[in-house]
């Protein structure tokens, strides 16, 4: 069985300023890894993917998340948050079965 | 035109009502899907299709009905739903069912209160 654990439901940083945000996932067998935003009142975009290439992804918007098996987490980060990135974002766990398992999503604010 | 189109944005209903919900994907995928996302919940698998037929459906009651008349369209047909159906109902489209890849393609969604 798969899960995704979002450690924090709610992420507020400065514009300019880094953002980080974590997932903790569990899953049987060498799993996909994902990020979705969703901004308000829209659907969910995927950000970017880990599928056992290269450990550091990079994704849309200046985000980039790094695959660390040892400690079962693909944390998320942008180096400077700008306010177009206030948003929920939601990490989401495949092991291959069909099957997606999302985390319970962390709502982003960014203060001017 | 963008890729997956969902209506209504907005739906009430009371309890004895029915009505349905509708997408339509402009992408030519072969797999579409019907998610229910309450708030500070992860997002709920309800039903997949992959061309036309059913290939999930996790224990959703029987007052929820999905349809899919062809690859590009995709329905939710509701009735006598309760207050603790309202949510964002959320239909998403894959090129196949997303495994490895998980990469799909959502609308905006429908909301729906029930009344």
């Amino acid at each position: 069985a798969q899960s995704v654990t979002q450690l924090d439901s709610h992420v507020s940083v400065s514009e300019g300023t880094p953002v980080l945000l974590r997932c903790n996932y569990s899953s049987s067998y060498s799993p996909s890894l994902f990020w979705y935003v969703q901004h308000p009142n829209k659907g969910l975009q995927l950000l970017l993917k880990y599928t056992s290439a290269a450990t550091l992804v990079k994704g849309i918007n200046g985000f980039e998340a790094e695959f660390k098996k040892s400690e079962t987490s693909f944390h998320l980060t942008k180096p400077s948050a700008h306010m177009s990135d206030a948003a929920e974002y939601f990490c989401v766990v495949s092991d291959g079965d069909n099957k997606l398992s999302f985390g319970a999503g962390t709502t982003v604010t960014v203060r001017a | 035109e963008t890729g997956v189109t969902q209506t209504p944005r907005h739906l009430v209903m009371g309890m004895t009502n029915k009505k349905s919900l509708k997408c339509e994907q402009h992408l030519g995928h072969n797999a579409m899907y019907w998610y229910k996302q309450s708030a500070k919940k992860p997002l709920e698998l309800m039903f997949v299709y992959s061309l036309e037929e059913r290939v999930e459906n996790n224990s959703v009651p029987s007052r929820f009905s999905p349809e899919c008349p062809n690859s590009s369209h995709l329905f939710l047909h509701l009735h006598t739903l309760q207050p603790e159906d309202s949510a964002l109902y959320l239909c998403a489209s894959s090129q196949d069912v997303a495994g490895d890849t998980g990469e799909l393609f959502f609308g905006e969604g429908s909301r729906l209160t029930v009344l």
